[in-house]
């Protein structure tokens, strides 16, 4: 079955960086665009970025623009959120999810990494 | 940016009861909405998309109708399981985006 594994989630200080990581198993991971959400301490879902299914093509919320960077390696069916210049706004679990056929709705999510901003 | 308005954001409900979800959304989407529930400590799930149809898994007791700008999720009689918040999620425009949510909780 689908699995979906986030790393890399820690603590790090205002302005710093991190690189997150999503190892899938179960399907075909190169046919599959892929997205990361994330959700604040008690808060609602926030999607972040989408990347199509060879890389080709890329979205950002307006939030992480020019901040963040999704990209992935399908050689390793491994998705990464690599962010920059972190913000004690950007604290949240982060899920990385996969789409359902390729209709933009989430239909497997892995349990989430958590990353904690400090100012 | 879609901007997604669900109400209530809370329902108290006995099991049993049938539970009525809203989902606006302030342009339309279509049929272009889907709706996740999620419980404490866990990843959302995948129950409606595209406004009405069933998620793979997911028990009929679950349904979603609208399209355009007004959506609703029913839940016909509510299993001890199913308290839970609930996500409206629009894909018809970038960025895609989240209701902020309702909680149903025991009565």
């Amino acid at each position: 079955q689908v699995q979906l594994v986030e790393s890399g989630g820690d603590v790090v200080q205002s302005g710093g960086s991190l690189r997150l990581s999503c190892a899938a198993s179960g399907f075909t991971f190169s046919s599959y665009a892929m997205h990361w959400v994330r959700q604040a301490p008690d808060k609602g879902l926030e999607w972040v970025t989408f990347i199509q299914y060879d890389g080709s093509n890329k979205y950002y919320a307006d939030s992480v623009k020019g901040r963040f960077t999704i990209s992935r390696d399908n050689s390793k069916n491994t998705l990464y959120l690599q962010m920059n210049s972190l913000r004690p706004d950007d604290t949240a679990v982060y899920y990385c999810a996969k789409e359902r056929g390729s209709d933009r709705h989430f239909e497997d999510w892995g349990q989430g990494t958590l990353v904690t901003v400090s100012s | 940016e879609i901007v997604l308005t669900q109400s209530p954001a809370t329902l108290s409900l006995s099991p049993g009861e049938r539970a009525t979800l809203s989902c606006r959304a302030s342009q339309g989407v279509s049929s272009y909405l889907a709706w996740y529930q999620q419980k404490p400590g866990q990843a959302p799930r995948l129950l409606i998309y595209d406004a009405s149809n069933r998620a793979t898994g997911i028990p009929a007791r679950f349904s979603g109708s609208g399209s355009g700008t007004d959506f609703t999720l029913t839940i016909s009689s509510l299993e001890p399981e199913d308290f839970a918040v609930y996500y409206c999620q629009q894909r018809d425009n970038w960025p895609l985006t989240f209701g902020g949510g309702t909680k149903v909780e025991i009565k």
